[in-house]
């Protein structure tokens, strides 16, 4: 089965740092990997995704990951974090018609 | 426009009881998921349907957990026989049919058992 791992329970940085949440996966195949957010007391949101083409991909909030095959990693990256950024951030795969998620990595922006 | 919509937000019951819990996806979306977040934990998956029919329910822990999509829109999960053990977060998700198409998640039901 596919699955992947976020091998960090929290990530604390300051405001305006760059920000990474760290991804692995194992996997059959060609994966189809994802990133959501989930803010307090609400449902998960949708970040980006990879499913081909470029390694690097962009998506909401100037958040973008870096799909690395030889490293199975497909890292959550922004530049310059936000207070606002602090939330619970889930990578996750396709599987079989459905996502299956990672443990999620709570992120902490100090302003 | 309008998201997922899940009913009730929260929900108290007592230990052996029965509930219900509803979710209302985005309109012209074929799949809809079910998922159930504990405290600290990732969500994880209970059933997925295609249409009307339930393609996998291959995540139902026992056979309390039952869920129906009658008319290919709304659908409710049913708990029967409620245990402590089940209070979480339970999450839907809608999407279009395919990878390509992000699901998206409603605000979920805190079911607590007492």
């Amino acid at each position: 089965a596919q699955s992947v791992a976020q091998p960090e329970d929290q990530v604390n940085v300051a405001e305006g740092n760059p920000l990474t949440v760290k991804c692995t996966y194992s996997v059959s195949g060609n994966p189809y990997l994802f990133w959501y957010v989930q803010y307090p007391n609400r449902g998960l949101q949708f970040l980006l995704k990879y499913i081909t083409g470029d390694n690097l991909v962009k998506g909401s909030y100037g958040f973008e990951a870096e799909f690395n095959k030889s490293q199975t990693s497909f890292h959550l990256k922004k530049p310059s974090a936000l207070v606002s950024d602090s939330a619970l951030y889930f990578c996750a795969v396709w599987n079989d018609y459905k996502l299956s998620f990672g443990a999620g990595t709570t992120v902490t922006v100090r302003a | 426009g309008a998201g997922v919509s899940q009913t009730p937000s929260n929900k108290v019951t007592e230990k052996g009881k029965y509930v219900e819990l509803r979710c209302d996806p985005i309109s012209g979306h074929t799949a809809l998921y079910w998922y159930r977040q504990s405290l600290g934990q990732g969500p994880e998956f209970l059933i997925y349907f295609q249409g009307t029919g339930a393609a996998d329910d291959s995540g139902l822990p026992n056979d309390r957990f039952f869920a129906v999509r009658p008319e290919g829109s709304v659908s409710t999960l049913k708990i029967q026989r409620t245990e402590r053990g089940d209070s979480a977060v339970y999450l839907c998700a809608s999407s279009l049919q395919g990878v390509n198409s992000p699901l998206h998640f409603g605000n979920g039901t805190r079911l607590t058992v007492t």
